[in-house]
C-alpha cells in the first residue's frame, strides 16, 4: 500500500540554524500538506501545496518558511532561522484532490536546542 | 478561528465494550469530517471519513454525521486494547479552503 515517507525521522539543531525537512508524498496525489504538532497540542495546519505553488497558508507559515518540490518526487520544508519555539514534530501529508482524505507520513521530530 | 471541541479524557472502557467518541465544530459549512487515530509518539493513521448526514460503517468503527447540530461521532464496537490511542477529530475548512482543522483528541484506555 503506497505511503507518504519523511526523512530524517529525528532532527536536532541549533537556534539560528537553517534546517530542510523532506517528504515523499503517495506517487498519484497531488495536493501535499505541512502540519506541525508540539507536544500535547493540537495538530496544527502549516501549509499546502497544489500545482507547483502554495495553495493556503495557516497564520503560522511566516518568512521563516517556504516550501519546494524540486523534483517529480519530493516535497521539502524549510525552516530558517529555527527558534526554540519550532521544536515539534512536523508531519507532511497528501490527497489525491482538495477535498478528500489526506494521509500522513510518520513525521520528522525537530529538536532546536 | 474555526474550532472542532472533543474531550480529551481519558475514556476507559472494557473490553469488548463499545467506546463512543464526540466532537463538535464551528464551521456550519464544513462538508468533510475524518477521524484520525493516534499512537504515542506517531503520527495520525486516517481511520474514517464522512461527508453526509448519518451513519457510515467500517468493520468495528461506524462514523455519526449531523451537519444540522454540528457534530460528528466515532462508535469503536468490541474494543480490544490494541484500540488504546488518541482519537483525533479533524474538520476541513468550508470555502475551497484545503486546511483541516484538528481537535485535541480523546484519549481512549480499553481495560483488558
Amino acid at each position: 500500500e503506497p505511503e507518504v515517507t519523511q526523512t530524517p525521522s529525528h532532527q536536532v539543531t541549533q537556534m539560528g540554524q537553517e534546517v530542510i525537512l523532506r517528504c515523499v508524498p503517495i506517487s498519484n496525489h497531488l495536493y501535499f500538506y505541512w502540519y506541525r504538532q508540539i507536544l500535547g497540542q493540537k495538530v496544527e495546519f502549516l501549509v499546502s501545496f497544489y500545482n507547483n505553488e502554495i495553495s493556503e497558508k495557516s497564520e503560522i507559515f511566516d518568512d521563516q518558511f517556504s516550501v519546494e518540490r524540486p523534483d517529480g518526487s519530493n516535497f521539502t520544508l524549510k525552516i530558517r532561522s529555527t527558534k526554540l519555539e519550532d521544536s515539534a514534530m512536523y508531519f507532511c501529508a497528501s490527497s489525491v484532490a482538495r477535498d478528500y482524505e489526506q494521509y500522513f507520513g510518520p513525521g520528522t521530530r525537530l529538536t532546536v536546542t | 478561528q474555526k474550532e472542532v471541541e472533543q474531550n480529551s479524557g481519558p475514556l476507559s472502557v472494557p473490553e469488548g465494550a463499545i467506546a463512543s467518541l464526540n466532537c463538535t465544530y464551528s464551521d456550519r459549512g464544513s462538508q468533510s469530517f475524518f477521524w484520525y487515530r493516534q499512537y504515542s509518539g506517531k503520527s495520525p493513521e486516517l481511520i474514517m471519513s464522512i461527508y453526509s448526514n448519518g451513519d457510515k460503517e467500517d468493520g468495528r468503527f461506524t462514523a455519526q454525521l449531523n451537519k444540522a447540530s454540528q457534530y460528528v461521532s466515532l462508535l469503536i464496537r468490541d474494543s480490544q486494547p490494541s484500540d488504546s490511542a488518541t482519537y483525533l477529530c479533524a474538520v476541513k475548512d468550508s470555502g475551497g479552503y484545503q486546511k483541516v482543522t484538528f481537535g485535541i483528541g480523546t484519549k481512549l484506555q480499553v481495560i483488558p
